[in-house]
């Protein structure tokens, strides 16, 4: 079955790291999307992807990068880590950009101390 | 200003008791509605689309509803493994790309 897959699922890293989190999917959807999921917010969109070498800036993008070098990975990262970015982090795909049916990956959550 | 509120924040059900679980929007230009249910510790995942006002959708003990301020998400006759925290999000507008709000959720407990 096709799936999406998120890794670390844990991470417990110090200010000032740098920080990569995985998001890799096998349904060969050319959209990925990377968000943020915090207590009193909504998912916030971080970065996404409309295929490959197309990236764009979300509603948070502030701290964060991505690439996207094949369709089926899209990997986070944070280049020096901060307290506020401690987080849970949903990746997600989905078919095409007209449709609200995301395929979310079961979370990775960090923790910067 | 927030773009989705969802209430109540929290709600408890005894089994089979239905109830009903609301998103307002304040967006204009919707281009979609969508529902998800979250279980803890997991992402969520995609229960209906939502485009026009008068547009419903069912989905087992589910029902979907929308208006053009809000949409209910009703459940009928739930059961425990109704328990989760359902989000509601929208997109809107041209220019926004592919770009979703989401609400912060309604978290709904269904007791035996």
């Amino acid at each position: 079955d096709a799936e999406i897959t998120q890794s670390p699922r844990h991470k417990i890293t110090e200010t000032g790291r740098q920080v990569t989190l995985a998001c890799h999917q096998t349904w060969n959807h050319n959209n990925m999307f990377w968000y943020r999921q915090d207590l009193g917010h909504g998912l916030r969109l971080i970065h996404y992807s409309y295929g490959v070498q197309d990236t764009n800036k979300g509603e948070v993008s502030d701290g964060y990068s991505v690439s996207r070098s094949n369709t089926e990975d899209l990997p986070l990262t944070l280049e020096s880590a901060a307290s506020s970015q401690t987080s849970v982090y949903f990746c997600a795909s989905s078919q095409d950009r007209g449709t609200g049916e995301l395929f979310f990956g079961e979370g990775s959550r960090l923790t910067v101390l | 200003e927030d773009q989705v509120t969802q209430s109540p924040e929290a709600l408890r059900l005894q089994e089979g008791e239905s109830s009903s679980l609301n998103c307002s929007y304040t967006v204009s230009g919707l281009r979609g509605l969508f529902w998800y249910r979250q279980d803890p510790g997991k992402g969520p995942e995609f229960l209906f689309t939502l485009y026009s006002a008068g547009e419903e959708k069912e989905k087992e003990r589910l029902k979907a509803t929308l208006t053009k301020k809000e949409s209910f998400l009703h459940i009928t006759a739930p059961k425990p493994e109704d328990s989760a925290t359902y989000l509601c999000a929208v997109r809107w507008g041209i220019n926004t790309g592919n770009q979703f709000y989401f609400g912060t959720g309604t978290s709904l407990t269904v007791i035996p």
